[in-house]
């Protein structure tokens, strides 16, 4: 069965530090990969995504994300973080698209960003 | 644009209770699914419409949980009766076509005592 594992599940920075969020996936297939983000209160939004193409994603925000396809990893990175940052992040796979836009989420990694 | 729309935002009931969610997804969005949230773990999709239809419903528990989404607008998804372990939070989340990105709303936090 398909499966995303975030190796993190609570991450603790400094305002400034740099940001890597590991995230591994079980399929080996044609996938589409996504970040999304859910803030204090708010609702899940999109961060940035992975069709095909350059493998590194630029997505809102300042976040990238390198797809390395022989690692089956789509890591989440900040070359700085801010205050702002502090939520949790969900890496997800759509394994394809004969599984009709159905998301695989890992279990997320909560940033909290010290001032 | 408007976002989705889910109601209530909250719900506390008792074990052996009922109860109902409601979603209203981004106008003119054909895909639209129900996702669980337990506490601590991400979201667990439990059903998916393609306008009015089921695509996928392999991990909708079908002896409690039940979804519809009657004229491929808005759905609904009833929990009868309810479990301790249904405590989670229930996203709705719609698409434009099969395999674009997701639209979540707010969810519903529903909590079983």
């Amino acid at each position: 069965a398909q499966s995303v594992s975030q190796h993190n599940h609570h991450v603790i920075l400094s305002e400034a530090a740099s940001l890597e969020l590991g995230c591994n996936y079980s399929y080996g297939g044609t996938v589409n990969l996504f970040w999304y983000v859910q803030y204090p209160g708010q609702h899940l939004q999109l961060l940035l995504k992975y069709f095909s193409g350059d493998p590194l994603v630029k997505g809102i925000k300042g976040f990238e994300a390198e797809f390395i396809k022989s690692k089956f990893s789509f890591n989440l990175r900040k070359p700085s973080v801010q205050w702002s940052d502090t939520a949790e992040y969900f890496c997800a796979v759509n394994a394809g698209y004969n599984q009709g836009g159905k998301l695989i989420f890992g279990q997320g990694t909560e940033l909290s960003v010290k001032p | 644009e408007a976002g989705v729309a889910q109601s209530p935002r909250y719900k506390i009931i008792e074990k052996r209770q009922s109860v109902a969610f409601w979603c209203n997804p981004i106008s003119g969005h054909a895909t639209l699914y129900w996702y669980q949230q337990i506490l601590g773990q991400g979201p667990k999709l439990l059903i998916q419409f393609q306008n009015n239809g089921v695509v996928d419903d392999s991990q909708l528990p079908k002896d409690r949980f039940s979804a519809e989404r009657l004229k491929g607008v808005d759905s609904t998804l009833k929990i009868q009766p309810a479990k301790l372990e249904d405590s989670a939070v229930y996203l709705c989340a719609s698409s434009s076509v099969q395999n674009s990105p997701l639209h979540f709303g707010n969810g519903t936090r529903l909590t079983v005592t």
